[in-house]
């Protein structure tokens, strides 16, 4: 596709349960980042990947979160043990590896924690 | 730490009027700023990008300024229309240009 694909769109869990978010940032996009978006703090940064490497994670809020990207291109999300206040929107990006280029974002995945 | 506030919080206005939105940031070291709409669950469009070394972009209605000594940038939308009605963020990026700080955004509304 043309845009930045995220999936599932919907995930409902139970607490403590493991939790995986996939994106599929556009073709030739080498930046990938992950952000989440809550009623309560509107958008965080969470993680910056450029290439497979991912120079800055200053925005994981604990080591129950990480994420992984492979052959320049997909990545996921992983969330272990979830918790109730984890229940947002996560939402990915892409973009060129210039930082003054766009950022293109998907539509999120939709996580709601029992 | 960086962060960027966007005021008003909510604007209601008829179609046909001209309208600022602005966005503030409390350091001054950033990589640029950028403009974004949001849809009601959708992810976000890009806007309008403002290098560092940049006072201002334009595209079609649209025209962002950046005033990094002041640690201001304002979003002036001309001839607004209903299909402008939306939620608008303002980011920051960090002066690594690694990630944006977004402000919470203005939730735009156009009535016809």
């Amino acid at each position: 596709g043309a845009g930045v694909s995220q999936s599932p769109s919907n995930k409902v869990t139970e607490k403590g349960k493991d939790v995986e978010l996939r994106c599929d940032p556009i073709s030739g996009h080498t930046a990938l980042y992950w952000y989440r978006q809550s009623l309560g703090q509107g958008l965080e940064f969470l993680i910056y990947f450029q290439g497979n490497s991912a120079p800055d994670k200053s925005g994981l809020p604990s080591d129950r979160f990480s994420a992984e990207r492979t052959g320049g291109s997909v990545s996921t999300l992983t969330i272990q043990r979830t918790q109730q206040e984890d229940s947002a929107v996560y939402l990915c990006a892409s973009s060129f590896s210039d930082s003054n280029q766009p950022q293109h974002f998907g539509d999120g995945t939709r996580l709601s924690i029992l | 730490k960086q962060e960027v506030t966007q005021i008003p919080a909510a604007l209601s206005v008829p179609e046909g009027e001209n309208l600022v939105l602005n966005c503030s940031f409390t350091d001054s070291a950033i990589y640029n700023l950028q403009w974004f709409r949001q849809d009601p669950g959708k992810g976000l469009t890009s806007l309008l990008l403002i290098q560092s070394s940049q006072r201002e972009q334009t595209s079609g209605r649209l025209n962002a300024s950046l005033d990094k000594s002041s640690g201001r940038s304002t979003l002036y939308i001309a001839a607004s229309q209903p299909g402008d009605s939306a939620t608008y963020l303002c980011a920051a990026g960090n002066q690594a240009g690694t990630a944006l700080i977004f402000g919470k955004g203005t939730t735009l509304s156009v009535s016809s």
